[in-house]
């Protein structure tokens, strides 16, 4: 089954900090993975995305990895700011082309940033 | 340039009446998506426009559920006789084409329906 996991499912942190948000997927044929910011009330906005031959690639203060092998990804986000608050979702495209419903989404990471 | 619009932004009907969600693109994008985002769940798909034509709608839940595009444009998204269970945050996607899934996804900020 065609599957998307996040971990974890909610996470605090203080400002100025690090932290490291994870996905699992079980997705196949895996085309690319793509990492989405959301805000309370909008709609999702991607930071990256990742093709297969990808291992990492930065954005700003977000960096996000790909082990393709293993079939896990990460977003790190660095020095946290409090307009980092928001959800994190993972997203992996399952086919290169053709119906875009192959797309399968994780259910995110809520991500709260404390001053 | 302007982003994906979507209205209303937030729709309060009675169970068992039809509701009608407008979706307008970016201009040029001649994809079209449907999701829905219920509550502590992850984005489902509901169905992908190319141009006017629905190659894929499997993700429609029911038969109450409909949804056209015209113009390659406007998409409006219909449910009928609704439900409790369709409560829920319906977002709006485009991208230029598609045919791609390297294309990016632009979402509009949503419509929240709340069926009492």
């Amino acid at each position: 089954k065609n599957q998307v996991e996040q971990s974890p499912q909610s996470l605090i942190i203080l400002e100025g900090k690090n932290c490291t948000l994870q996905c699992n997927y079980t997705v196949s044929p895996f085309s690319n993975l793509r990492w989405y910011k959301q805000d309370t009330g909008r709609g999702p906005v991607s930071l990256t995305i990742m093709t297969f031959s990808e291992n990492t690639k930065s954005n700003g203060r977000y960096t996000a990895t790909l082990d393709a092998d293993t079939k896990q990804s990460s977003l790190h986000i660095t020095a946290s700011q409090l307009s980092d608050s928001a959800s994190y979702i993972c997203v992996v495209s399952k086919t290169y082309g053709g119906s875009q419903g192959n797309l399968i989404f994780g259910k995110g990471t809520k991500l709260s940033v404390k001053p | 340039g302007a982003g994906v619009s979507q209205s209303p932004s937030n729709k309060v009907t009675e169970k068992g009446k039809d509701v009608e969600l407008r979706c307008d693109p970016i201009s040029g994008h001649t994809a079209l998506y449907w999701y829905r985002q219920s509550l502590g769940q992850g984005l489902e798909f509901l169905i992908y426009f190319q141009g006017n034509s629905a190659p894929d709608k499997s993700g429609l839940p029911s038969d109450r559920f409909s949804a056209e595009r015209t113009g390659g444009s406007v998409s409006t998204l219909t449910i009928q006789r609704t439900q409790q269970e369709d409560s829920a945050v319906y977002l709006c996607a485009s991208s230029l084409d598609g045919g791609r899934s390297s294309y990016e996804q632009y979402f509009g900020p949503g419509t929240r329906l709340t069926v009492t």
